[in-house]
């Protein structure tokens, strides 16, 4: 079973910061949170992934909450490219194990 | 370079054939998976292949499934008899043993008829 809740979907103007909340209250203390995104008719794609600290990439911040019960991953600016479904895990790094994911948050960029 | 590639990209067929999907994954890549996702569902695990490892089936959902990866590269991932309710994407992925993250490809849309 999924160890996160996603909202089902949001909705986000273009141009605005688009922040997709997280919850993963049983994560244990050698798990990441990673971020995947699945645009229409392609594979999921990787965005991020954190421990306990914040992190930023060309693509997205990931927040974490101290107690690590839940995180956000935003979207700085968004597009209607940012259309897709975002899925939140959380795994073991660098394990070759499989990826359980979730039903995740339908993100509608709206113009 | 080059990223996942699948082949084909869509298959019909007709209930109670087989049918063989095909993935090519990154060259390099010691970790395959492949995944399937069903009309409006999320992502299920089918099976992974890690080096030379016997593989991780414990996603196959029953035993018309089978795949094989042929000289730790190209995996093919085969359905016997084939039922309507196989009718899916299904996705294949790769991984390096110094990447966190898993590469996938395009997908395979299979309809059963």
């Amino acid at each position: 079973d999924a160890k996160t809740t996603q909202p089902p979907s949001m909705d986000c103007a273009e141009g605005r910061a688009a922040n997709l909340p997280c919850n993963h209250s049983t994560i244990s203390g050698n798990e990441y949170v990673y971020w995947y995104r699945q645009i229409h008719s392609q594979g999921p794609q990787y965005i991020i992934h954190g421990l306990k600290n914040n992190e930023t990439n060309e693509m997205a911040s990931l927040i974490i909450t101290e107690d690590r019960k839940s995180s956000t991953l935003i979207l700085p600016h968004a597009t209607l490219r940012d259309t897709a479904v975002y899925y939140c895990i959380v795994r073991v790094a660098y394990r070759d194990d499989k990826i359980i994911f979730g039903k995740g948050t339908r993100l509608h960029i709206l113009p | 370079g080059a990223g996942v590639s699948q082949s084909p990209s869509n298959k019909v067929t007709e209930k109670g054939k087989d049918v063989e999907l095909r993935c090519d994954p990154i060259s390099g890549h010691t970790a395959l998976y492949w995944y399937r996702q069903s009309l409006g569902q999320g992502l299920e695990f089918l099976i992974y292949f890690q080096g030379n490892s016997a593989p991780d089936k414990s996603g196959l959902p029953s035993d018309r499934f089978s795949a094989e990866r042929t000289g730790g590269s190209v995996s093919t991932l085969t359905i016997q008899r084939t039922q309507q309710e196989d009718s899916a994407v299904y996705l294949c992925a790769s991984r390096s043993t110094t990447d966190n993250e898993q590469f996938f490809g395009p997908g395979t849309r299979l309809t059963v008829l």
